[in-house]
Formats: structure tokens, sequence, C-alpha cells
């Protein structure tokens, strides 16, 4: 069975500060999937990295993803209230041809 | 136009009730997905369709059952509801493999 272990499951901050969230897993992924979901809507994809030690930047957010390609990570800099929301990671796992989650980190953005 | 629609986006029934869950993609994606997000919010993966053929049943009790008339379609027909079944259902669609999975709004189902 395939399992993404995501941490911290809830983080609260002061705009300003930088946080990162963490995506470990004991299986390789052939690629790895951040989505950020907005309450009663679908998760909608931030960042697909798919290469072992690839880095991705979108704005004030950097996505990482390790050599092994079994772990990634989210940094964002300077947090934003407009950051509030819940952030999973996906690994889509190529023999199973399916996208498994972690259990989403719920981070809360005070002014 | 939605991407990924599915319908109803609320469902209160009562447990033994037999209820239907709709979805329809409009961006002629290969493969769809049932998954549900229970109140902690994690999103467990039910069942993969590709190309209207079954790919994924991830021990799902069997009164859950997808059915996929057209590669657009996947709806999800649970029989004998239980009070346990009440979650976020999300309904998601990807094209090639390790691209963007696009999801529906969901269906809160409520079981009393």
């Amino acid at each position: 069975t395939q399992l993404l272990e995501q941490s911290p499951q809830f983080l609260s901050i002061q705009e300003g500060e930088n946080l990162t969230v963490y995506c470990n897993s004991s299986s390789v992924f052939s690629s790895l999937q951040w989505y950020r979901q907005e309450p009663g809507e679908g998760p909608v994809l931030l960042v697909t990295v798919v290469t072992g030690g690839e880095v991705k930047k979108l704005k004030r957010l950097t996505f990482q993803f390790g050599d092994a390609r079994k772990d990634s990570s989210l940094h964002i800099t300077a947090a934003q209230p407009g950051d509030t929301g819940l952030y999973l990671c996906a690994g889509y796992y190529n023999q199973g041809g399916k996208l498994i989650f972690g259990q989403g980190t719920e981070l809360s953005v005070k002014p | 136009d939605t991407a990924v629609s599915q319908t109803p986006k609320y469902l209160v029934t009562q447990m033994g009730n037999d209820k239907s869950i709709k979805c329809e993609q409009n961006l002629g994606h290969d493969t769809m997905y049932w998954y549900k997000q229970d109140s902690k919010k994690f999103l467990k993966i039910m069942f993969s369709y590709n190309n209207k053929e079954l790919i994924i049943n991830e021990t799902v009790p069997n009164r859950f059952s997808p059915k996929s008339p057209d590669k657009a379609h996947l709806n999800l027909h649970i029989n004998s509801l239980e009070l346990g079944d009440s979650a976020v259902y999300f309904c998601a669609s990807s094209g090639r493999r390790n691209t963007e999975a696009f999801f529906g709004q969901g269906t809160r189902l409520t079981v009393v």
C-alpha cells in the first residue's frame, strides 16, 4: 500500500512568516503534485514535479522533489492571509495508475 | 463551462436508502476517479476508471458500485446507506499519466 505522510497537519502563523510543509513516503512516485483546496470546492493543482531533485517556484511558493522521488516539500515565503487554505500533496503511482493523497495541511495565516 | 461537474452538491438521506451521484467531464480525459473526503479532510481514493474500464477498486464495500456508460461519465451508486458513509465525495478526471487531476465541486452526503 502506498502511503504519503504529510506534516504538519495544522499550521497557524502570522503574516510575513515563512513555513515549510513536508510530504514523505517509502514508495517511489513517478510524479508528485501539490494541490490547494478552498472550503466547499475541489482541490486545484498548484504544481507537478517529475524529476528527482527538481525545484519549481510559483511566486512565493517553492516546491522541491526529493532526489529519490519519495518525498517533497512546499515552502512559502512571507505568508499572506490569502495563502490560508488546505494544502495537499499527491503522488502518482505509475504501476497502480493511481493518484494518492497525503493527509493535508490546514494553513491559517493571521494578519 | 465547468470542466468536471457532479450532481447533486448536497444530499441528505436516511440510513438504508439507495442514492446515486453523477459525474461528467468535458475535457476529453481518459481517466476518471472517485474520492471520499472524511471529516479530517483526508482524500481517499475509491475507484479509478480508464476508458470506461475499472482500474482500481480500493477495498470499497460492494454497496458502492461505480458505472461508466462512456469515458466522459462516471456515476457512483450507493446501496443501503450507513451513517459512516457521510462524507464529501469528489469526482476527478485526468489526461495522460502524471498530469493534473481536475476535480468537481464535491457532493456532501449526510446520512441520518
